[in-house]
């Protein structure tokens, strides 16, 4: 079956545009996970959605970022005014239970 | 709080060598430990896991103990090859928890 996509799945954009970011989750997967992963660097958790929950937003960096999922499936992740030190991969993940995460292969983003 | 340190890369062998990648973790409950892959342009990927102390986990040739006493997770495997070259993640999901904690990575050569 389809894995996690996302796009784009590069974006280079000028310091202080906006960007959305989209990740299309396994069909049937309740739990949505986003990521950051600089270079040299492990993965930052971002956001968590599950189900019809609020998720959690422990790990955005500021309110710069934000992130929604609409009808339990896709979901956008919005980066408002972007800075230089926001380059890097950002990584969608699903599950169906939190236990094991499968990935999408991410979107690298550049801003000049 | 909890967190996982491996080994720092990037880790360069040739071909039918045998592979060790530490990975130690701190942790509050009793965690399950995973190694995740992220071949090159692609998503990460579950390679194997353990849920339990004295667990072994393995997959592809690899092989990874879950010790409760040394609170490790060393990834190993008997001969490598070159299509083994990426990045491996060892990672850790609190028991009941929703966030998995991902370690660095660490980049994996394989010369022919």
């Amino acid at each position: 079956g389809a894995g996690v996509s996302q796009s784009p799945s590069n974006k280079v954009t000028e310091k202080g545009k906006d960007v959305e970011l989209r990740c299309d989750p396994i069909s049937g997967h309740t739990a949505l996970y986003w990521y950051r992963q600089s270079l040299g660097q492990g993965l930052e958790f971002l956001i968590y959605f599950q189900g019809n929950s609020a998720p959690d937003k422990s790990g955005l960096p500021s309110d710069r970022f934000s992130a929604e999922r609409t009808g339990g499936s896709v979901s956008t992740l919005t980066i408002q005014r972007t800075q230089q030190e926001d380059s890097a991969v950002y990584l969608c993940a699903s599950s169906p239970d939190t236990y094991e995460q499968y990935f999408g292969p991410g979107t690298r983003l550049t801003v000049t | 709080g909890n967190s996982v340190t491996q080994m720092e890369g990037p880790v360069t062998l040739s071909e039918e060598a045998f592979l060790t990648i530490n990975c130690t973790y701190t942790a509050t409950g009793y965690p399950s430990l995973f190694w995740y892959v992220q071949y090159p342009g692609e998503g990460l990927q579950l390679l194997l896991k353990a849920t339990k102390a004295d667990d072994k986990g393995s997959n592809k040739g690899f092989e990874a103990t879950y010790r409760k006493e040394t609170t490790s997770f060393h990834l190993e495997k008997g001969s490598v090859q070159v299509s083994d070259s990426a990045v491996y993640f060892c990672a850790l999901l609190n028991t009941g928890g929703f966030k998995t904690i991902f370690g660095a990575g660490t980049r994996l050569f394989v010369k022919a």
